[in-house]
């Protein structure tokens, strides 16, 4: 079945660095990979799509690499702040389906 | 622009007692509307989704049940809660490639 996995332990990083963020997947050739930001007690918020076309994207301090080979997308915060705390998903799907696959998600947290 | 309502924030229901949570979506016509739940820790779970009217897709054979009565509304319903239906919903919709937008979703407690 399709699987995807994101490190279920937290990420601790000093203010000023980079963060980077991993999402691998399984038994699964998706179209696309997209990356949401979720709050505590929140609904998740989208930040970026990629496609399977597309090497990087980038917007802002945010940077996301998709390698269809390796099955797997980095996500990077530059310069991190203590407001950019919160969990990262990533999620996958296929054009022409309704369907989007979410993974657990890694919480980040940016120590000023 | 397109906003998203999704109420109750919070509720408590006993066990065996009916649900009812409702999200209706402004600013967009004919959107993919979608149910998700959440427990504490794990990923987002799709139960239902709905592209249009009346059409409703079983993700998860549960308790729990569905309807979309009109274009931009989608509502959740259980007529007896289990403890296990306990969690965090989230209604959420689409246009392109399957983007979601969540709304603030809501936490249920069943005692």
């Amino acid at each position: 079945s399709q699987k995807i996995e994101q490190n279920s332990e937290a990420l601790n990083i000093q203010e000023g660095k980079t963060a980077t963020l991993t999402c691998n997947y399984t038994n699964y050739s998706p179209a696309y990979l997209q990356w949401y930001r979720q709050d505590p007690g929140r609904g998740p918020v989208f930040l970026l799509l990629i496609r399977e076309n597309e090497k990087e994207k980038r917007k802002e301090r945010l940077k996301v690499t998709f390698d269809t080979t390796l099955k797997q997308s980095l996500f990077h915060i530059t310069a991190s702040q203590p407001a950019d705390s919160a969990t990262y998903l990533c999620a996958l799907g296929n054009t022409g389906g309704f369907k989007t696959i979410f993974g657990a998600g890694t919480r980040l947290f940016v120590k000023a | 622009s397109q906003t998203i309502h999704q109420w109750p924030a919070t509720l408590v229901q006993p066990v065996g007692s009916p649900l009812s949570l409702e999200c209706t979506v402004e600013g967009t016509s004919n959107p993919n509307l979608y149910w998700y739940r959440q427990a504490a820790g794990r990923g987002l779970q799709l139960l239902f989704y709905s592209v249009g009217i009346g059409q409703i897709s079983s993700e998860v054979p549960q308790n729990l049940s569905a309807s979309r009565p009109q274009d931009r509304q989608f509502i959740l319903s259980s007529k007896k809660l289990l403890l296990s239906d306990s969690g965090f919903y989230l209604c959420a919709w689409s246009v392109d490639l399957n983007i979601q937008y969540f709304g603030a979703g809501t936490r249920l407690s069943v005692l």
